[in-house]
């Protein structure tokens, strides 16, 4: 099974903007626009950012952005906030057999 | 809204069988639309992909768990089930029930997720 790969954690003070990478390769990330990423706070289930590489469902603020670079998604978190110190996970479809793998998460720390 | 609540024994012993349900209000399994899903935890650790399951019946299982697993659905009760064979420490984790639209537009509603802890 094809593995994603995240930086381990990121950081940023409050009002900057921080990144995080989703290496895959060209038969997931690079395959699909069905790239989907979750925000886990500790103790709680996981919530849903944003899907299909760069939609946002409804309630989700437009600070949280998306996109894809061939074999890379990204999401991007503009104006840091102290609520987003958080775990991130980035998830791609892989096909009819693998289905779906999950990237080993981020952490993301408001300094 | 679209809730989903897990249920199920919070300990299994080593080579046992873990059996979870999952109870969706809010929406009917057999609306069709979307898959409905196990994805697990570990105590710290990352997300595991286990797998899902059609209204129809129709299962996808993640292929290193494939030979140990069984996902089953009962729409007339609004359920579906999770039964992993074999256990061993290394399924000790928070097992979550979880919604995906079949388009794989995201794992949008998640239950509050359950531990299980495999030990004799």
């Amino acid at each position: 099974q094809s593995a994603l790969t995240q930086p381990r954690s990121v950081s940023g003070s409050p009002g900057q903007s921080v990144r995080i990478s989703c290496s895959g390769t060209s038969g997931d990330v690079g395959a699909y626009n069905f790239v989907s990423w979750y925000q886990q706070h500790p103790g709680k289930a996981p919530k849903l950012l944003i899907y299909d590489v760069s939609e946002r469902p409804p309630g989700v603020p437009d600070r949280f952005s998306g996109s894809k670079s061939g074999n890379t998604a990204s999401l991007t978190i503009y104006g840091l906030q102290a609520e987003d110190d958080a775990d991130y996970y980035c998830c791609s479809y892989a096909g009819a057999y693998t289905v779906d793998i999950f990237g080993p998460g981020t952490k993301v720390t408001v300094l | 809204q679209v809730q989903l609540q897990e249920s199920g024994p919070g300990l299994v012993k080593p080579s046992q069988t873990l059996s979870l349900t999952c109870s969706v209000s809010g929406g009917s399994i057999s609306s069709g639309g979307y898959f409905w899903s196990w994805i697990r935890q570990p105590p710290g650790g990352g997300l595991e992909w286990i797998g899902y399951i059609y209204y129809t019946g129709r299962t996808y299982y993640n292929p290193s768990l494939k030979s140990r697993l069984i996902i089953s659905v009962d729409t007339s009760n609004n359920q579906f089930f999770l039964k992993v064979n074999s256990v061993s420490a290394a399924d000790t984790a928070v097992y979550y029930c979880v919604r995906v639209s079949n388009t794989h537009s995201g794992y949008d509603f998640w239950g509050q997720g359950t531990l299980v802890t495999v030990s004799s």
